[in-house]
């Protein structure tokens, strides 16, 4: 099946070590997004590809960077975790929104906890 | 700026009842409509979504929604719960203007035996 696929899916990290998670599809969908959930809220976004064209969202901290090396695959870098970045981090996908109006396609997620 | 409220935070239901889950819009442009659901641990998935014609439509697992363009709302429904059924539920609005979908708070479904 097609799908969107994050690994790991629980990473524990230590306050200030850097760390770096993982998320491929197999949809062939041109845009792929990173949101943070905290417990009990809505997914808050922190940033998107739209093919090779990066998006940051004006909120998002410098803390937080991504990479797209190719269609499959994008990564999300936490480059000095604080206690505030535990949290489940979510990778979307979705088509052309010209053609699906953007409905997305979410994987399973990644908790993150921070010591 | 666009907005979507779900004025309730917890939903509790027995087993077996049906079940209604608010959602309201702010949004000038025609709007785009999706329910997801997430399970404990889980990540998001549609149930169902409105983009025109008419305005009842069906989902997944036996969900509809209603889209009522003179109250602004979207409000998903059930005819009988189910024990499974217990998950957080999101309201989310695009709109022909952006792609990126403004989220709801959510909302948190309890269901008794």
């Amino acid at each position: 099946d097609a799908m969107v696929i994050q690994n790991p899916r629980y990473q524990v990290t230590q306050f200030g070590k850097p760390v770096t998670l993982s998320c491929s599809q197999t949809l062939n969908h041109n845009v792929m997004y990173w949101y943070q959930q905290k417990s009990s809220q809505a997914p808050k976004l922190l940033f998107h590809y739209y093919d090779k064209d990066f998006n940051n969202e004006a909120d998002t901290p410098d803390n937080f960077q991504s990479r797209r090396p190719n269609t499959s695959f994008c990564f999300l870098d936490i480059r000095s975790p604080g206690l505030g970045d535990a949290a489940m981090y979510l990778c979307a996908t979705s088509r052309d929104p010209g053609t699906d109006k953007n409905i997305q396609y979410f994987g399973a997620g990644t908790r993150l906890s921070v010591l | 700026a666009q907005s979507v409220t779900q004025p309730d935070i917890h939903i509790t239901v027995s087993e077996g009842a049906s079940l209604e889950l608010r959602c309201n819009y702010s949004y000038g442009a025609t709007p785009y409509l999706f329910w997801y659901v997430q399970s404990p641990g889980q990540g998001l998935q549609l149930l169902l979504k409105y983009f025109s014609g008419d305005t009842l439509v069906q989902g997944i697992k036996g969900f509809e929604a209603e889209f009522k363009r003179s109250q602004s709302s979207f409000n998903l429904r059930k005819p009988s719960v189910h024990w499974s059924d217990a998950a957080e539920y999101f309201c989310a609005v695009t709109s022909g203007g952006s792609y990126i979908p403004t989220f709801g708070r959510g909302t948190s479904l309890i269901v008794h035996p």
